[in-house]
């Protein structure tokens, strides 16, 4: 059963707007939430996390906000540059845990 | 700075036979893991290493073994391959075990078994 779902299995946004890519999860446990940035042929790397104790956390053009009450967590990306265009995985963990739950990806294009 | 280095990058089997993909991560990292990622499923667990000397099942541990050699390698061995295990391999380390930190992934190992 999947904990981390991403309802969105692709997304187009012009540049310079903004992308909003979205993820769910139903585990009330979690609590450090993370975006990955992945290109094709190459490993996820890290792109921004978010601790449970927290709403809201930014990097750049990357902001990352978390509603616990909805389980739901978004990331924000303003302005949209074409080098943008990847595959967005959200991930959560538990602190009584002992992995990463990973969802299934969004699918980001960026048009020039 | 190499990061997390996997080897082969691509491999060909045919059913039944048996390979081992090797993973090395050069931060001192205390935990490692093997995910595979198959269409529409994400990444999914298939075993994991908390420190150097242990290893544990992950979500989807049925037909691999592994082995933590040191604190710089762990690998993942197909004793009898199928075609379900087509797939795409990448390993990965952090510091500590999912614990407020984030992970390190290699470029990952496609595999085809026919």
């Amino acid at each position: 059963d999947q904990q981390v779902k991403q309802n969105s299995p692709s997304l187009s946004v012009q540049e310079g707007r903004i992308s909003i890519l979205n993820c769910d999860y139903t585990n009330s446990m979690f609590d450090y939430f993370l975006w990955y940035k992945k290109y094709p042929a190459e490993g996820p790397t890290f792109l921004i996390s978010i601790s449970s104790i927290k709403d809201k956390n930014e990097d750049g053009r990357f902001t990352v906000f978390l509603n616990k009450s909805a389980k739901h967590l978004s990331l924000h990306i303003v302005p949209s540059q074409p080098g943008d265009s990847a595959v967005y995985f959200c991930a959560a963990s538990a602190i009584t845990g002992n992995q990463f739950y990973f969802g299934t990806g969004t699918s980001l294009t960026v048009i020039p | 700075n190499a990061g997390v280095t996997q080897t082969p990058k691509f491999q060909v089997l045919k059913t039944g036979q048996s390979m081992t993909l090797q993973c090395a991560q050069d931060m001192n990292h205390n935990s490692m893991y093997w995910y595979r990622q198959d269409p529409g499923m994400g990444l999914r667990l298939i075993y994991y290493s908390a420190s150097e000397g242990t290893t544990d099942k992950g979500e989807v541990p049925n037909g691999y073994n592994v082995s933590r050699l040191n604190k710089r390698e762990f690998s993942l061995r197909l004793e009898s391959a199928a075609p379900s295990q087509t797939s795409v391999y990448f390993c990965a380390s952090s510091e500590y075990l999912a614990l407020n930190t984030e992970a390190f992934f290699g470029q990952g190992t496609r595999l085809t078994v026919v």
